[in-house]
C-alpha cells in the first residue's frame, strides 16, 4: 500500500520556467492537500480540494494553480517560477474534514535560480 | 540535507529516557488536534490523535494530554529510542467545521545513548 506518492523528489527549475508537481493516493479519499513547507515555519496551505473536480484556496495561493480532475490525483502547477517558491512541497490526503488524520507524502524538493 | 527545522526547540534525551514535548494552541474553539513526526527528509508522519471531549489518549509508547484551561497540548514518548529522533509538530483544528488543519512549527527531539 503506497499511500500518497509524490513526483518528483526533487527539480531545480530557472526562473520563468513552469512545471508541474503530481501527487497521487490510492487510499480513496476525498480530501487532498498542498503545502510548502519553509526553514522555521509550520506547514502552510496552498490549495486544497475537497473531491474529484473541485479546488480551493489555501494560505498562500498567489502564484499556484492546482488540479483535481481524478480522486486519486491533485496536480500542482508553478506557471512562471520564482525564487520565493523555492520550498519542500508535500501533498496530503485525507478521508474528510478537519477531523481526521492528514496523511502525507514525503515531498518534493524545490529549488528556484 | 533536509534544511527544515532551522532554529527550532530541541530537546536532548537519553536513550530510555521518557520525552515530553509540549504545543500551544491559539483558538479556543479548536476541537481536534494531531501530532507528527518528520524524520529528516520525509513527510509527517501521523503519531496520535484526540478531540476535545477527551483529556488523555494513549497509544504505543506514546500518551496525549490535552488541557483546554490553558490551550496547551503535550506528546509523551515512553522509553525514547534513537529512531524517536525527529521533528514534532501538533496541529489543530475546528473539526467537522473547517477543511484545515493549523500547524505547529515543532520541537526537534534529539536522543543520544
Amino acid at each position: 500500500n503506497a499511500g500518497v506518492t509524490q513526483t518528483p523528489k526533487f527539480r531545480v527549475l530557472k526562473t520563468g520556467q513552469s512545471m508541474t508537481l503530481l501527487c497521487a493516493q490510492d487510499m480513496n479519499h476525498e480530501y487532498m492537500y498542498w503545502y510548502r513547507q519553509d526553514p522555521g515555519m509550520g506547514l502552510r496551505l496552498i490549495h486544497y480540494s475537497v473531491g474529484e473536480g473541485t479546488t480551493a484556496k489555501g494560505e498562500v495561493p498567489d502564484g499556484y494553480n492546482v488540479s483535481r480532475l481524478k480522486k486519486q490525483n491533485f496536480l500542482l502547477g508553478l506557471e512562471s517560477a520564482a525564487p520565493s517558491q523555492t520550498s519542500v512541497y508535500f501533498c496530503a490526503s485525507s478521508r474528510g474534514r478537519a477531523d481526521q488524520p492528514q496523511h502525507f507524502g514525503d515531498g518534493t524538493r524545490l529549488s528556484i535560480l | 540535507g533536509e534544511s527544515v527545522g532551522l532554529h527550532l526547540p530541541t530537546l536532548s534525551v537519553q536513550e530510555g529516557d521518557n520525552s515530553i514535548i509540549n504545543c500551544a494552541y491559539s483558538n479556543s474553539a479548536s476541537d481536534y488536534f494531531i501530532w507528527y513526526k518528520q524524520e529528516s527528509g520525509k513527510g509527517p508522519q501521523f503519531i496520535i490523535d484526540i478531540r476535545s471531549n477527551m483529556d488523555k489518549r494513549q497509544g504505543q509508547r506514546v500518551t496525549v494530554l490535552l488541557n483546554k484551561t490553558v490551550k496547551h497540548l503535550s506528546l509523551q514518548i515512553a522509553a525514547t529510542q534513537p529512531g524517536d529522533s525527529a521533528v514534532y509538530f501538533c496541529a489543530e483544528s475546528m473539526g467537522l467545521w473547517t477543511d484545515k488543519l493549523i500547524f505547529g512549527t515543532g520541537t526537534r527531539l534529539q536522543v543520544f545513548p
